[in-house]
């Protein structure tokens, strides 16, 4: 079992849609959750972090942690076609920081 | 603010001929980590630095070999290149104990023939 898992996709939603994207993760000590943006050919990019059980808001990005169902989600609300990237999920465990394989998400216009 | 420095951008390299990718990064960041990235499979992590003078292996170690020179450099050695290590490698650095948003550098596109 890996220890931090995403559906690799692709997810496809229209623009204006609401987008939401799943990540699970094995290390119930994790403290430290993250969801970075990665664009074709570049480095990943932080979007958001989250370290307590409940919903953190930023603008059009909501992350969400049930640390006892070992689950993190990322909602993004009014896709925009700028919005089609990759999105990975990283978790702290145990001092490395590990990352999920990432899930492909298409806005269409 | 450079931030994380890495170089080469690009390497090609023969079967069995070695390299070092070179890392530094500005922040007074403890944590380093270099990970690799090939097609579907997000970011593995190779090894990774929590402080200065420390390494440890991560998911996929075998075939290299890291060295924490001080606060600032963390290098990444193929001492035998393989095709099966042809990848973009990324290294980053993070604050005090993971708990922080980790920074990467730009990449290196490694292609091993």
């Amino acid at each position: 079992q890996k220890e931090v898992e995403q559906n690799s996709g692709p997810l496809s939603v229209p623009e204006g849609a609401i987008a939401s994207l799943n990540c699970t993760y094995s290390d119930r000590g994790s403290q430290s959750f993250f969801w970075y943006r990665q664009y074709s050919g570049k480095s990943p990019e932080l979007i958001m972090f989250i370290y307590s059980n409940g919903d953190k808001e930023d603008g059009r990005f909501t992350a969400q942690l049930n640390k006892a169902s070992q689950y993190v989600s990322l909602l993004i609300r009014d896709s925009q076609p700028s919005d089609s990237a990759t999105y990975l999920c990283a978790v702290d465990s145990s001092y490395k920081l590990i990352f999920g394989s990432g899930t492909r998400l298409l806005v269409r216009p | 603010n450079a931030g994380v420095t890495q170089t080469p951008k690009f390497q090609v390299l023969k079967t069995g001929q070695s390299m070092t990718l070179q890392c530094a990064q500005d922040m007074n960041h403890n944590s380093m980590y270099w990970y690799r990235q090939d097609p579907g499979m997000g970011l593995r992590l190779i090894y990774y630095s929590a402080s200065e003078g420390t390494t440890d292996k991560g998911e996929v170690p075998n075939g290299y070999n890291v060295s924490r020179l001080n606060k600032r450099e963390f290098s990444l050695r193929l001492e035998s290149a393989a095709p099966s290590q042809t990848s973009v490698y990324f290294c980053a650095s993070t604050g005090t104990g993971g708990n922080t948003e980790a920074f990467f550098g730009q990449g290196t596109r490694l292609t091993v023939v």
